[in-house]
């Protein structure tokens, strides 16, 4: 099947820092991303439609200065954190969709846990 | 978009089929029913779809109901990596088919 990898799969930085998390498809080109937040026992929150060679469409409530997000090639998304705080600790989980599969079919990366101290 | 409700959580025994509910009264007639799962800290993982026909694959089969208002997910014979959180997604008739996910049914298989 599709695989979909992120980078790094964990990461501390402090407080005031940028971090960026990478998400690439391995074995197909996708046009379109997603990136999604997950906090402790909740649920999946979408962020941002990533789209190949265009800018990111942000879901209400997320600072696109805050979480920079470049498509910039068929299997690279990638979204930077920037001046990172402790509320921005979180797993984030990238996913891509395959043209060649039904619209809502997502492969999704194994996710980043980022810790801000 | 539609939005689903699922009970959050249910429990089966091992080698139980497992049924998990899903209510979404406000489909439209040219969405999709999705089900995803997200065993712990993983990223979710595609279990199957469907738009009005019942379904099957290697993992699981959907059965969904005549009005489209509910689906049931069917895990045939449940195994203790079965358990996990799933979800069940109406997709959005947009250009971007994004999926917006709720807060799913916690499913716990035991020995």
């Amino acid at each position: 099947g599709a695989v979909v990898s992120q980078h790094p799969s964990w990461v501390i930085c402090k407080s005031g820092t940028s971090v960026k998390i990478e998400c690439r498809s391995l074995d197909f080109q996708a046009t379109t991303m997603f990136w999604y937040r997950q906090f402790p026992k909740q649920s999946l929150m979408l962020m941002a439609t990533s789209n190949e060679g265009s800018k990111a469409t942000y879901e209400q409530g997320v600072e696109k200065d805050k979480f920079l997000i470049n498509h910039a090639s068929l299997t690279l998304s990638t979204l930077t954190v920037t001046s990172a705080h402790p509320e921005d600790s979180s797993f984030y989980i990238c996913s891509a969709r395959d043209s060649g599969r039904a619209p809502g079919e997502l492969f999704f990366g194994e996710g980043s846990r980022l810790t801000v101290l | 978009d539609a939005k689903t409700t699922q009970p959050p959580s249910m429990d089966c025994a091992e080698g139980r089929a497992a049924n998990l509910p899903c209510n979404h009264s406000t489909i439209s007639g040219n969405e999709y029913v999705y089900w995803y799962r997200q065993i712990h800290s993983q990223g979710p993982q595609y279990i199957i779809h469907g738009l009005k026909n019942n379904e099957t694959n290697e993992m699981a089969s959907l059965i969904i109901t005549e009005d489209r208002k509910s689906s049931t997910l069917i895990l045939p014979h449940a195994t203790l990596r079965d358990t996990a959180v799933y979800y069940c997604i109406v997709s959005l008739r947009d250009s971007s088919y994004k999926l917006i996910f709720g807060s799913g049914t916690r499913l716990l298989v035991r020995p």
